[in-house]
């Protein structure tokens, strides 16, 4: 079965700062790779996605993200926080085998602080 | 709003008592998700519809739980003898026609059970 390792479980960071927020999954076949965000007091949403192609994602906000295949990772990172990044960031996966479970990492807390 | 729309927010019930959470997904939505968030994890799949098709129910915890979709658009996850370990957010998402792997979730709210 799938697995998605978050390895950060709260961040702090000052804005400005650069970020970069780990994920790695366990399944070796083709996947399609994803983050998903909550802000406080809203649902997830979609930061961005990878399926085939360019390994650097980029998404929106100023997000970006990286699949490396070798490393089973797709880490995501942003050059400068803002205080509105605030939020709870979810990596997800899906083996494109199975075409209905989305596997989600347990979330990364990131708290910007001004 | 077009975003999905899950109700009740807050659901509050006693160990053993049945709940029903509705979803109200997007409309034209052709997948539908169940998803159980237990508090400090990451959604966890239950159950997965395609139109009125139930495609999925692996993730489904027990017998206790049930869901239905029977005319392709709005869905009810029912809980019977609700459990303390049954706790949690459950969290229905939507995506447009197409592989379902290759189309982002539309996440509702998500109903935040209690069961004391």
């Amino acid at each position: 079965a799938q697995s998605v390792s978050q390895h950060n479980h709260h961040v702090i960071l000052s804005e400005a700062a650069s970020l970069e927020l780990g994920c790695n999954y366990s399944y070796g076949g083709t996947v399609n790779l994803f983050w998903y965000v909550q802000y406080p007091g809203q649902h997830l949403q979609l930061l961005l996605k990878y399926f085939s192609g360019d390994p650097l994602v980029k998404g929106i906000k100023g997000f970006e993200a990286e699949f490396i295949k070798s490393k089973f990772s797709f880490n995501l990172r942003k050059p400068s926080v803002q205080w509105s990044d605030t939020a709870e960031y979810f990596c997800a996966v899906v083996n494109t085998g199975t075409a209905s479970k989305l596997t989600f990492g347990t979330g990364t807390r990131l708290q910007v602080t001004l | 709003g077009a975003g999905v729309s899950q109700s009740p927010r807050y659901k509050v019930a006693k160990r053993g008592q049945d709940v029903a959470l509705r979803c109200d997904p997007i409309s034209g939505h052709v997948s539908l998700f169940w998803y159980q968030q237990a508090l400090g994890q990451g959604p966890e799949f239950l159950t997965y519809f395609q139109n009125e098709a139930q495609l999925d129910k692996s993730g489904l915890p027990s017998d206790r739980f049930f869901a239905e979709r029977p005319e392709g658009s709005v869905s009810t996850l029912k809980i019977q003898r609700t459990q303390q370990e049954d706790s949690a957010v459950y969290l229905c998402a939507s995506s447009a026609p197409g592989s379902s792997y290759n189309s982002p979730l539309h996440f509702g709210n998500g109903t935040r059970l209690t069961v004391t």
